[in-house]
């Protein structure tokens, strides 16, 4: 059963770009026909589909984050990354990655998410 | 972006009842259709996709309906575990959820 796993610094300064990754064990990132995705929840607000990167390394971007955010792949390291660039407070939430599977996209697995604030 | 509109925005019930969450889009979105059950300081998990196939592993009280723009997410027995947020998600062009239903204990 494939496993997510969240890491990165939990506190970011305004203005500089918030960096985590997702580690995934029990399979291989390229191994099958996944999108792998991050999502985040606010404090105090719903979830945030924020976007994905398919196995090819293809990607689809929120518009809400697109000027902003960069997700990549290392299947070398079996892991994916988010870059999320220029922060501010209202990015301070709970991040989370997930696998998208089936022909619907369905997030079907999770990590247990990261909390990043945004601080000087 | 497709924005999906949920209602109610909170519920009280008991164990016991039967209740039933309603998703809007406003195209038709054939079965792209996912609902999540979240609870704090949980990740969220996965319970309907593609409208109303059941995730392996989910309970039989939960079940999912729709027909291209309006979706139901039913809870046929409220068990003490089920009181949690509830979010649909729409796939059919990039992906967004609903604001959310917080269903609670009355």
């Amino acid at each position: 059963q494939v496993q997510l796993q969240e890491s990165g610094p939990g506190r970011v300064k305004p203005s500089q770009t918030l960096s985590l990754t997702c580690t995934v064990s029990g399979g291989s990132i390229t191994g099958g026909r996944y999108y792998w995705s991050w999502i985040r929840q606010p404090a105090g607000k719903g979830l945030e589909w924020i976007g994905r990167i398919y196995t090819s390394g293809s990607t689809n971007y929120s518009p809400s984050f697109k000027s902003r955010v960069t997700i990549s792949l290392d299947a070398s390291k079996n892991q994916f990354s988010l870059n999320l660039r220029s922060v501010t407070g209202a990015d301070t939430a709970v991040y989370y990655c997930a696998r998208d599977a089936g022909y619907t996209s369905y997030s079907d697995s999770w990590g247990q998410g990261t909390l990043v604030t945004v601080s000087s | 972006d497709i924005l999906m509109t949920q209602s109610p925005s909170s519920l009280s019930a008991s164990v016991g009842d039967r209740v039933t969450i309603s998703c809007r889009a406003p195209e038709h979105i054939s079965n792209y259709l996912n609902w999540y059950q979240h609870r704090p300081g949980k990740a969220p998990r996965l319970l309907i996709y593609g409208e109303s196939s059941l995730q392996s592993g989910v309970p039989s009280r939960f079940s999912g309906s729709g027909s291209g723009t309006d979706f139901n997410l039913t809870v046929s027995s409220l068990q003490p575990e089920d009181f949690a947020t509830y979010y649909c998600q729409q796939t059919y062009s990039t992906p967004t959820f609903g604001q959310g239903t917080r269903l609670e204990i009355k």
